[in-house]
């Protein structure tokens, strides 16, 4: 299973847009990267998902540029409810997630 | 009651007692798994069941460990002569079964504390 780096922590002021990159330099042909936000107390929650370019939804953006060696996961105009853990995951099929530490974001007012 | 469900929310123990975690997963979801987490760390892979059979048990520390889910929808994690590093919080996940990558949904998960 591909191994993935990201940051430790990161800060932000309320209404910044966060980036968070991921290096997933050994990344399968049939691998897909999965980012999970974790509240403490909580078990993670699924954001995002992509294979290759530009994923989008309600929450997040997931820029994948075309060699997949790495990944960023952008959250728009944070807020203190967006402080977590952020972990970026690959993998294929329904196979176990291999979790790393995470970023954990802190967002400050 | 849509989620994933995990009982009980918290358990403390003595060491060397047995103990059965519980957990419901979303109806018609036919993969299962379990993860630990210890403080400060990711989540670590267990078990992972495919309908009533574990298609990967290669995550469990050792023999005291022991996972059933003998109706292919709730499963119990058994730990027998719990130790002190045995305590965590135990995540239970299940998703659908394709060929996919499926987006697995977590429970709020179980504290064992073995004193």
């Amino acid at each position: 299973l591909a191994k993935t780096t990201q940051p430790i922590s990161m800060d932000s002021y309320e209404g910044q847009e966060v980036n968070i990159t991921c290096s997933h330099n050994n990344i399968a042909t049939n691998d897909y990267i999965t980012w999970y936000q974790q509240f403490p107390s909580q078990g993670p929650r699924f954001i995002i998902q992509g294979y290759k370019t530009k994923v989008t939804n309600e929450v997040a953006s997931l820029f994948i540029p075309a060699d997949r060696k790495s990944s960023t996961l952008s959250l728009p105009r944070v807020s203190l409810s967006d402080t977590a853990v952020y972990y970026c995951l690959v993998g294929a099929g329904n196979t176990p997630l291999v979790f790393g530490k995470g970023t954990r974001l802190s967002v400050i007012a | 009651g849509a989620g994933v469900s995990q009982t009980p929310s918290n358990k403390v123990t003595e060491k060397g007692k047995y103990v059965e975690l519980r957990c419901d997963p979303i109806s018609g979801h036919t993969a299962l798994y379990w993860y630990r987490q210890s403080l400060g760390q990711g989540p670590e892979f267990l078990i992972y069941f495919q309908g009533t059979g574990a298609a990967d048990d290669s995550g469990l520390p050792n023999d005291r460990f022991f996972a059933v889910r003998p109706e292919g929808s709730v499963s119990t994690l058994k730990i027998q002569r719990t130790e002190r590093g045995d305590s965590a919080v135990y995540l239970c996940a299940s998703s659908l079964s394709s060929d996919a990558y499926n987006e697995q949904f977590f429970g709020p998960g179980t504290r064992l504390t073995v004193l």
